[in-house]
This record gives C-alpha cells, sequence and structure tokens, in this order.
C-alpha cells in the first residue's frame, strides 16, 4: 500500500513566521511529487511539480524542496502573511501508475495578524 | 485562463435519488478525475478517465458510475443516492503523458437527505 504522509497536521503561526512543514511518501517508482494549496471555499491550486532529486522550488514567499532517495519533501513559507492561511496537500505520483495521485491528508496552517 | 467548471456549488438530494454531478474543462485536457473530501480522509478518488468513453476506477467506485462522452466533460452518476455519499465532490483535470499539474472545479457540496 502506497501510503503519502504530511506532518505536522495542524500548524499556527503569527504574521512574519517563517515556517516549514513535510511530506513523506515512498522512495520507490518515483516519477512526480506535487504541493497544492487549498484555501477555503476556493478549489485547489497546483503550487508546485516536482520530478528531480535534489529539486528546489520557488514562488514568491514559498518554496520546496525535493528528496526522492529518502523520500520527502519540505514546503517552507517565508514571512507567513495571513492570506498564506490554507491546507497545503502534498500528492505522490507513482511511475507504476502514473495517471493518478495519491494524496496526503495536507497541513493547515493558520496565521495570526 | 485554465477553467474547470463544476455544474453546482450545493445540492441537495433525497435518498434513493439518482443524482448528477456535472464538470466541463475549457483546456483540452485527456485527463479528468473525481475525489471527494471528507473531514480526516483527505481526496480520495471515485474515478478516472484518460481519453473519451474511457475511464477507469479510483479507490472508491462503489455507488458510483462515470460518463465521458466528450473530451471537455466527465460526469459522475450516483446511481441511488445515500446518506454516506453527503460528501464535497471535487472535479480535475490534467494534461497527460508528464508530470502534470491536476487543475480543479470550485467544489459540489452534495447533502442526501
Amino acid at each position: 500500500i502506497l501510503n503519502v504522509e504530511q506532518s505536522p497536521q495542524s500548524l499556527h503561526v503569527q504574521e512574519g513566521d517563517s515556517t516549514n512543514f513535510t511530506c513523506s511518501f515512498p522512495s520507490s517508482n518515483f516519477y512526480a511529487l506535487h504541493w497544492y494549496r487549498w484555501e477555503t471555499a476556493k478549489s485547489p491550486e497546483a503550487l508546485f511539480v516536482m520530478t528531480l532529486n535534489g529539486d528546489e522550488k520557488k514562488k514568491g514567499r514559498i518554496s520546496a524542496t525535493l528528496n526522492t532517495k529518502e523520500g520527502y519533501s519540505y514546503l517552507y513559507i517565508k514571512g507567513s502573511q495571513p492570506e498564506d492561511s490554507a491546507t497545503y496537500l502534498c500528492a505522490f505520483h507513482n511511475a507504476g501508475n502514473n495517471r493518478k495521485l495519491i494524496w496526503g491528508l495536507g497541513t493547515s496552517l493558520a496565521v495570526n495578524p | 485562463d485554465v477553467k474547470v467548471t463544476q455544474s453546482s456549488r450545493y445540492l441537495v438530494k433525497r435518498t434513493g435519488e439518482k443524482v448528477f454531478l456535472e464538470c466541463v474543462q475549457d483546456m483540452d485536457h485527456e485527463n479528468m478525475f473525481w475525489y471527494r473530501q471528507d473531514p480526516g480522509l483527505g481526496l480520495r478518488l471515485i474515478y478516472f478517465s484518460y481519453d473519451v468513453k474511457m475511464k477507469e476506477k479510483g479507490d472508491i467506485p462503489e455507488g458510483y458510475s462515470v460518463s465521458r462522452e466528450k473530451k471537455e466533460r466527465f460526469s459522475l452518476i450516483l446511481e441511488s443516492a445515500s446518506t454516506n455519499q453527503t460528501s464535497m465532490y471535487l472535479c480535475a483535470s490534467s494534461l497527460v503523458g508528464g508530470a502534470w499539474p491536476q487543475h480543479f472545479g470550485d467544489g459540489t457540496r452534495l447533502s442526501i437527505l
């Protein structure tokens, strides 16, 4: 059974704090790792799709790293703002069946002003 | 701008009714997906389709069927709605043949009474 785990489950930070959370996934049959942001009352929005070991991607204050050999990815938010409050989902794209994604349960981030 | 449109944001139906959820995308994507999202369970794949008239079962297909008669439209059908199908339903689409992100609709919150 392929499993994707995210930690922590939830996080409360103050505006201006930097934060990070983790996505763990199987280290074999890797194809890609996706990160999405899901704000309340909106649809999930793709942040990054990462395919290479050692990949680092950045979008504004948000960045992500990837370690396919040990099976983890970190998402970093620098100087959190209230508008960063959302659930951050990661999803594993398995080379054995790369049509569908295996989703983590997400990390719920609340940024207090 | 890419767009995935779900026919209803909120829907209330009765037990035993046949329910249709419609999803349309304007990006000429080959892949389309139907998920349900329940608290504590994350996104679970119901069905997906990788071409017109092609479909594959996801992780929880029981009680559901799908139809893809045209490339842009993917319908989810609850054959005989039951209360345990009360949930948030999300449609997504993506390109095929690579590690492409999924693009999501706004979701349909379905209540079965």
